[in-house]
């Protein structure tokens, strides 16, 4: 398996709070992504990273922000969780180009 | 915008039979292409991929064909065994910035 981590597993909390997600890679990919996953749709770029301190946005990135200041570790933080956010988030990394992304078990988060 | 996705949700196939799941895509440009195979509970695991100046690449009782002219890719896993039983994605990127979009998945069941 890829050395990727995601913490935590699971997580529950309340509209309105703060939520960081992290992703922990051992292989030193330059790139590493978030997404998120929902019944009736296809992985989904939230946002995603070509480097330290290099991000960019993807396509249902509202709502999110991403820092990378490792390379091993991407955080995906939700300002203010809203109901809509509940998910199964799911890290990636990739040595970039033509290769496949390796992703983490993901972390299952709802929000009440 | 991107559109990757499968003719399929469900596949059922008895035991020791070959399976073949399918996936459209919509971008000409598209030229890299990779299959995951996601247990539940578990993150999408990258089974094959093939580049777009290849039909057909072979890996362990998996077999991945690419028709460029229809833009249609297909997977076929020879002898399929209970252990086969996931969801199957497939992803395509242009390589614009390493994103790549994911279909919605295909359920294979292997009935013993």
């Amino acid at each position: 398996d890829a050395g990727i981590t995601q913490s935590p597993r699971h997580k529950v909390t309340e509209t309105g709070t703060p939520v960081t997600l992290r992703c922990h890679q051992t292989e030193n990919h330059r790139y590493m992504y978030w997404y998120r996953q929902d019944p009736g749709h296809g992985l989904r770029l939230i946002h995603y990273s070509y480097g330290v301190k290099d991000t960019d946005k993807g396509e249902v990135s509202d709502g999110y922000s991403v820092s990378r200041s490792k390379t091993e570790d991407f955080l995906l933080t939700l300002e203010s969780a809203t109901s809509s956010q509940t998910s199964v988030y799911f890290c990636a990394i990739s040595g970039g180009g033509s290769q496949p992304q390796h992703f983490g078990d993901g972390t299952r988060l709802s929000i009440l | 915008g991107e559109s990757v996705g499968l003719h399929l949700p469900t596949l059922s196939v008895q035991e020791g039979d070959n399976s073949i799941i399918n996936c459209a895509y919509s971008n000409s440009a598209s030229d890299y292409f990779i299959w995951y195979k996601q247990e539940s509970g578990k993150g999408p695991q990258f089974i094959i991929d093939i580049r777009s100046n290849m039909d057909k690449r072979q890996g362990q009782r998996v077999t991945v064909l690419l028709n460029k002219t229809v833009k249609h890719l297909s997977l076929q896993i020879a002898a399929t065994q209970p252990g086969d039983s996931a969801v199957y994605f497939c992803a395509e990127t242009a390589n614009t910035g390493n994103q790549f979009y994911f279909g919605t998945g295909t359920s294979l069941t292997v009935i013993p």
